[in-house]
Order: structure tokens, then C-alpha cells, then sequence
């Protein structure tokens, strides 16, 4: 069975700090890792990463995968409030289907 | 918005009712998805249609029936739904192509909060 690990559950940071979320899978037959971040209710597209060791960047947002070890992390530099969110991690599989893991929630004080 | 709307955004339900959840996407993808956000969980894939057609039931009771008219337009009917079943239904749409590749990016909607009485 699928199994996608986020960590950690929860954090709590303040604005400028930098932050690094971390998802570790177990997929059989991988194709890709999404991340999304969920602020509300519709978890929105952040990344999709496929091939090991090439970072993703968008402004202070960047991720990077490693297929060896099996994890991705997310990095966001420079908090801020907006920030704040649940950030998803999904694996998709040969067959199309995505494995969501638990997520992490993210409060960025000011 | 991200072209994928749900409806109602909320819901509270007794045991004995029936109701039914709206999804619509705009966007023309030909793959759609119902998902479970309970507290605590990740989020669990309970249907996916793609091209109209069911191709996924992820052993989910029969107190959810799904349905998808056509590619745009999909509907979860509930029935004698049970407290447990309380929870954040967020469709989603993709555009699969058929001849090999896959468009893994799922688009959300802002989902309906249940809650069963």
C-alpha cells in the first residue's frame, strides 16, 4: 500500500524566519510528488517534481526531490503571514492515482 | 478561483436525510474526483471518473453514491449517512490524456463541509 509521511504536524514560526517541510513516501511504481498548500479549503498547486536533484523555484518557494532516499523537501524562505496554510505533500503513481499525506500545518506569526 | 465549484459550501444533515453535493468544473478536463478531508487525516480518494466513466471506488460505502452526468458535472448523493461521515468533500479535476501521458496536477474546489447529526 501507498504510504506518503509528512513531517512535522505542525509549526509555528515568525515572519522572516525560513522553514523547511519534509515528505517521505512509499510508492510503488512512482511518477511524481505534488506539492499543494491549502489555506482555506481548495488545497491549491504549488509543484510537481519528477526527476531527482532539480530544484522547483517560485519567489520565495523552492522544492527538490530525492528518489535515492525517497523524500522531498519544501522550503520557504522569508515568511510571511500569507504563508500560513496547510502544505500538502502527494505522490502519484503509474496508475494515475495520487496518496496524499497528512500535511503540515504552517501558523507564521507576525 | 480555481475553476472547479462545489455546492453547497456547507451542510449539516441528519441520519435519515438525503442530500445531494455539486460539483462543476470549467476548465474541460475529462477526469474528476471526489476526496474525504476528516480531521487529522489525509486526504482520502473515495471516486474517480474519467471520460464520464467510473473508474475508481476506493471501498466506499454504499451511503455514497456517486454520479457524473457528463465531463463537466459531478454530483455525490448521500444517504442514511452516518456522524463518522462528517467531514470537508472536495472535488477536484484533471485532464488525463489517453494516449499515454498524465496531467497529475489536480484542481480543487472549496468543497462542502458536512456535518451528519
Amino acid at each position: 500500500e501507498d504510504k506518503v509521511v509528512q513531517s512535522p504536524l505542525s509549526l509555528v514560526v515568525h515572519e522572516g524566519d525560513t522553514v523547511t517541510l519534509n515528505c517521505s513516501y512509499e510508492v510503488t511504481n512512482f511518477r511524481s510528488l505534488l506539492w499543494y498548500k491549502q489555506e482555506k479549503k481548495a488545497p491549491t498547486f504549488l509543484f510537481m517534481l519528477t526527476s531527482s536533484g532539480i530544484e522547483k523555484k517560485s519567489g520565495r518557494l523552492s522544492s527538490i526531490l530525492d528518489k535515492k532516499e525517497l523524500f522531498s523537501i519544501l522550503n520557504i524562505t522569508a515568511t510571511q503571514t500569507g504563508d500560513s496554510a496547510i502544505y500538502l505533500c502527494a505522490v502519484g503513481d503509474a496508475g494515475n492515482m495520487l496518496t496524499f499525506g497528512g500535511g503540515t500545518r504552517l501558523m507564521v506569526k507576525p | 478561483e480555481t475553476g472547479v465549484t462545489q455546492t453547497p459550501r456547507h451542510l449539516v444533515m441528519g441520519m435519515t436525510n438525503k442530500k445531494s453535493l455539486k460539483c462543476e468544473q470549467h476548465l474541460g478536463h475529462n477526469a474528476m474526483y471526489w476526496y474525504k478531508q476528516s480531521a487529522k487525516k489525509p486526504l482520502e480518494l473515495m471516486f474517480v471518473y474519467n471520460f464520464k466513466e467510473q473508474t475508481e471506488n476506493n471501498s466506499v460505502p454504499s451511503r455514497f453514491s456517486p454520479e457524473c452526468p457528463n465531463s463537466s458535472h459531478l454530483f455525490l448523493h448521500l444517504h442514511t449517512l452516518q456522524p463518522e461521515d462528517s467531514a470537508l468533500y472536495l472535488c477536484a479535476s484533471t485532464q488525463l490524456i489517453f494516449t499515454g501521458g498524465v496531467e497529475e496536477k489536480l484542481f480543487f474546489g472549496s468543497g462542502t463541509q458536512l456535518s451528519v447529526l
